[in-house]
């Protein structure tokens, strides 16, 4: 089955920084990659998605980068905010089939 | 319009009870998926449901986990003689699939405590 790997586990950075997130992926049929935003205590919810037709995708200070050859895809959070603060998940998966997930990264934004 | 909804929001019971965890995800939305997302961790799937059949359970971890979605919209996980390591965040997904939409959108989850 797929595998996702996130990297880094935690992330600080000061505000108006840039953050990038890491993952890889193992299942070479994956075709779409969302990254879901999740405060503590709340329901994750997405903030972009990528799928595997384009390389790259922004939204506003959000980007996301997809290398489908070396199976890896990034998420890049520019001019940081104290509000950015949350764990960020990515995920994979095939078509409409069930979401692979990391183990997430904390990002911290202090002010 | 109403997002996903889950019941209860807390449920605390004793090793060895019976569970109910219920979800009502977003109307018209044909896909409803559960995962479990332990403290630290990223949503881990359980079951994904296609109208009324589970298209993949494969994710359930044993024969004391159980789901149901007789019409197609609500649908229940069953957890029977619940054991401590059951304690987690159960979360409910939904998504429309018609159009080619593969987001998943999530509830708030049921927070399992077993003593």
């Amino acid at each position: 089955g797929e595998n996702v790997e996130q990297h880094p586990s935690t992330l600080s950075v000061q505000e108006g920084d840039s953050a990038v997130i890491k993952c890889t992926y193992s299942d070479s049929a994956s075709n779409y990659f969302p990254w879901y935003k999740q405060e503590l205590g709340k329901r994750p919810q997405l903030i972009i998605d990528i799928r595997s037709n384009v390389g790259e995708k922004k939204d506003q200070r959000i980007a996301v980068t997809l290398n489908k050859t070396a199976k890896h895809f990034s998420l890049h959070i520019t001019e940081t905010q104290p509000e950015d603060s949350a764990v960020y998940f990515c995920a994979a998966t095939v078509g409409y089939s069930t979401l692979t997930f990391g183990k997430g990264t904390m990002l911290l934004v202090s002010p | 319009g109403a997002g996903v909804s889950q019941t209860p929001s807390n449920k605390v019971t004793e090793k060895g009870k019976y569970v109910e965890l219920r979800c009502d995800p977003i109307s018209g939305h044909t896909a409803l998926y559960w995962y479990r997302q332990s403290l630290g961790q990223g949503p881990e799937f359980l079951i994904y449901f296609q109208g009324t059949g589970a298209a993949d359970d494969s994710g359930l971890p044993n024969d004391r986990f159980f789901a149901v979605r007789p019409e197609g919209s609500v649908s229940t996980l069953k957890i029977q003689r619940t054991e401590r390591g059951d304690s987690a965040v159960y979360l409910c997904a939904s998504s429309p699939i018609a159009g080619g939409s593969n987001e998943q959108f999530f509830g708030p989850g049921t927070r399992l405590t077993v003593l």
